[in-house]
């Protein structure tokens, strides 16, 4: 069964570096997500993307961020400057239809842990 | 704005036994989609269970239930028959109509017991 998977599982960097979270969405998906978990807190959404722009963001996701699905397979979001409270688990997710509608089940990778030090 | 609250931050039962996590939501709009997310230990999350909100029925995935009281706004997870490979983290979350975003709750850590 097709699964999204993410590069690199646990990525260490330092403070004020920039950084790029790779995705691999489900082939024949075309909305792409990116959330976060900080430890212990909940799964916040970031951004979503469909049709090569963004679609929808929220308020965490400022000008330090940004997303890119640069050849048609992968979807990757840069942190440019990363910050302490950068610090946390970011879920790439994808899915065939939009959340608004049928068909749209998210389906999820297994995580990137960024640690900021 | 939308908020999901699960009030149970671990639960636990014996195998074969039913369990039943809780999930409270807040939206002021009508249309909107429900999900429990299941984590098992180091896997992605992967759904267990959706509901639309202007259906009436409960939903029903084998062994997964739901109890929607959309009135009071509730959202409960039905497990019966536990099983070992149950075990892992159950994510409540919500998305509204026009909207692209899954809303979590912070999740409920269910333990099977043998």
């Amino acid at each position: 069964e097709p699964e999204v998977t993410q590069t690199p599982s646990h990525q260490v960097t330092q403070m004020g570096q920039e950084v790029i979270l790779r995705c691999v969405p489900i082939s024949n998906h075309l909305y792409f997500y990116w959330y976060r978990q900080i430890l212990g807190q909940k799964v916040e959404f970031l951004v979503s993307f469909y049709n090569n722009e963004i679609s929808e963001k929220s308020e965490i996701f400022d000008d330090q961020f940004s997303v890119e699905r640069p050849d048609g397979s992968n979807f990757t979001l840069k942190i440019r400057s990363t910050k302490l409270e950068d610090s946390a688990m970011y879920f790439c997710a994808s899915s065939r239809a939009p959340t608004s509608g049928i068909n749209n089940e998210q389906f999820f990778g297994p995580g990137t842990r960024l640690t900021v030090l | 704005a939308q908020t999901v609250t699960q009030s149970q931050p671990e639960m636990s039962v014996q195998e074969a036994e039913t369990v039943t996590l809780s999930c409270t939501y807040d939206t002021s709009e009508s249309d909107y989609y429900l999900f429990w997310y299941k984590q098992p230990p180091s896997r992605q999350m992967i759904l267990v269970i959706r509901q639309e909100a202007y259906k009436q029925q409960n939903a029903t995935e084998n062994r997964f239930s739901v109890n929607f009281q959309k009135a009071a706004k509730s959202f409960s997870l039905k497990i019966s028959d536990s099983q070992l490979g149950d075990a892992a983290m159950y994510f409540c979350a919500l998305s509204q109509g026009g909207s692209e975003k899954l809303v979590f709750g912070k999740g409920t850590k269910l333990t099977v017991n043998p």
